[in-house]
């Protein structure tokens, strides 16, 4: 079982619905990062979050470290919004390597 | 400010052979990372730099695989002899860590395209 678990693994939703992809992790961590991959693109990352809530834009990332659980909402969702997002988190201290979930591939039809 | 960058984009080499790859982080960021995509499956840990040393090598998955960091700037991931299951996407990171001047999120990874490396 991965330490990283992402829901759904795939994701197809309508132009203007409000997107919510989901990360759990089994062990204590220091960070979280919500990343985002086009297709053929490289990583970039979105957010990273040791505690409650952060906003940028249209995109919203949530954690609730004692459930041990994180939330990336996307409102008015976009065409352009179609790609692989990625939760990964920081076992140890920050400057550590990170564990990667599957990743969600979000596809947004317009 | 350049961002991360990696070459080659795409390599395809024989099973047996060597291949470099090569991953320039952003200027001035300390920590440098590489990681491994298989397909199918998620993204792992490889190693993780701190300047020219290495930090954590735990990731790597054998002794074929020898990681340098020169002068603490760029950084070569060597595969010696290459086999099958060694093929996948080699992506590269940087974060700039404590101390560092003017870094909002120090620990905030920046990276690269990725290197494609099929092994035939």
């Amino acid at each position: 079982k991965n330490e990283v678990e992402q829901s759904p693994q795939n994701l197809t939703a309508q132009e203007g619905e409000f997107i919510t992809i989901n990360c759990s992790y089994s062990v204590g961590i220091s960070a979280l990062h919500w990343l985002q991959q086009h297709p053929g693109g490289g990583i970039v990352s979105l957010f990273m979050l040791s505690s409650g809530k952060k906003k940028h834009g249209r995109l919203i990332a949530t954690i609730n470290i004692q459930e041990k659980h994180s939330s990336l909402h996307i409102t008015a969702s976009h065409p352009r919004d179609s790609a692989v997002y990625i939760c990964a988190v920081h076992l140890g201290g920050g400057a550590d390597g990170l564990t990667f979930g599957k990743g969600t591939h979000l596809i947004i039809q317009p | 400010e350049a961002g991360v960058t990696q070459f080659p984009s795409h390599s395809v080499i024989e099973k047996g052979q060597t291949v470099t790859l090569r991953c320039d982080p952003i200027s001035g960021h300390d920590n440098l990372y590489w990681y491994r995509r298989v397909m199918g499956k998620e993204i792992k840990f490889l190693l993780h730099f701190v300047k020219e040393s290495k930090q954590d090598e735990s990731g790597m998955p054998n002794n074929r695989f020898l990681a340098e960091r020169t002068g603490g700037t760029y950084s070569t991931l060597k595969v010696q002899p290459a086999e099958l299951e060694d093929s996948g996407v080699y992506f590269c990171a940087s974060s700039p860590g404590w101390g560092r001047w003017g870094a909002l999120s120090p620990y905030e990874q920046y990276f690269g395209p990725g290197t494609r490396l099929t092994v035939t």
